[in-house]
């Protein structure tokens, strides 16, 4: 039985490009959400959806950052431009109902 | 705004020797407190879930109970293999948010 499925695991980008992360959720799963960890603020989320409908976007850092989820079985997490202060540990994440969350292996950014 | 402090910031013990880590919350309304494990390079692995105070779960040497203030992580005769990051997390009843702890990173020498 697979899991949650991140692609890549490592993404090496330079300061202005853009850089799209994918995932892939737990079949059957209606929750879908998205963090970020760094040692200094350790795991924040970014956003989720419920039903591949954004509910809550509230820890998107800014307008660069954007995420989609055009059908239950993927979601795209997009930053454009990227910047240096991006570079972290993506996890995607996704739960049955909203109750215990499954993770992915995480996508390690670096923003040169 | 909700809130999750866990100590310490990092245990080292000697394999056998048994401890807890301390996950105290703030939260209105309680739906759930979660325990996850983090190995290096991974992403956090599930280990419980708690959903009132009183309760307790086990699985091998791992045991997690709850108060209405904090939950401990006790882990009894360690082994080498539970060295990881130990995570804990809320949710609250208004909402499907996870707020996570900054974790406690244990090192279990052989």
């Amino acid at each position: 039985d697979a899991g949650v499925i991140q692609s890549p695991r490592h993404e090496v980008t330079e300061m202005g490009q853009e850089v799209t992360l994918r995932c892939k959720p737990i079949s059957g799963h209606d929750y879908l959400f998205w963090y970020r960890q760094t040692m200094m603020r350790g795991l924040e989320l970014l956003i989720y959806f419920n039903n591949n409908v954004p509910i809550d976007d509230s820890g998107m850092p800014e307008d660069r950052f954007s995420a989609k989820m055009p059908n239950a079985s993927f979601s795209t997490l997009k930053i454009q431009p990227s910047e240096p202060r991006d570079s972290a540990v993506y996890f995607c994440a996704s739960s049955n109902t909203g109750g215990e969350q499954f993770f992915g292996p995480g996508t390690r950014l670096t923003v040169l | 705004e909700d809130q999750v402090t866990q100590s310490p910031e990092a245990l080292r013990l000697q394999e056998g020797e048994s401890s807890s880590l301390n996950c105290s919350y703030t939260v209105s309304g309680l739906r759930g407190l979660f325990w996850y494990r983090q190995d290096p390079g991974k992403g956090p692995e599930f280990l419980f879930t708690l959903y009132s105070a009183g309760e307790e779960k086990e699985k091998e040497r791992l045991k997690a109970t709850l108060t209405k203030k904090e939950s401990f992580l006790h882990i009894t005769a360690p082994k080498p293999e539970d060295s990881a990051t130990y995570l804990c997390a809320v949710r609250k009843s208004s909402g499907d948010k996870l707020t996570f702890g900054t974790g406690t990173r244990l090192a279990v020498r052989p």
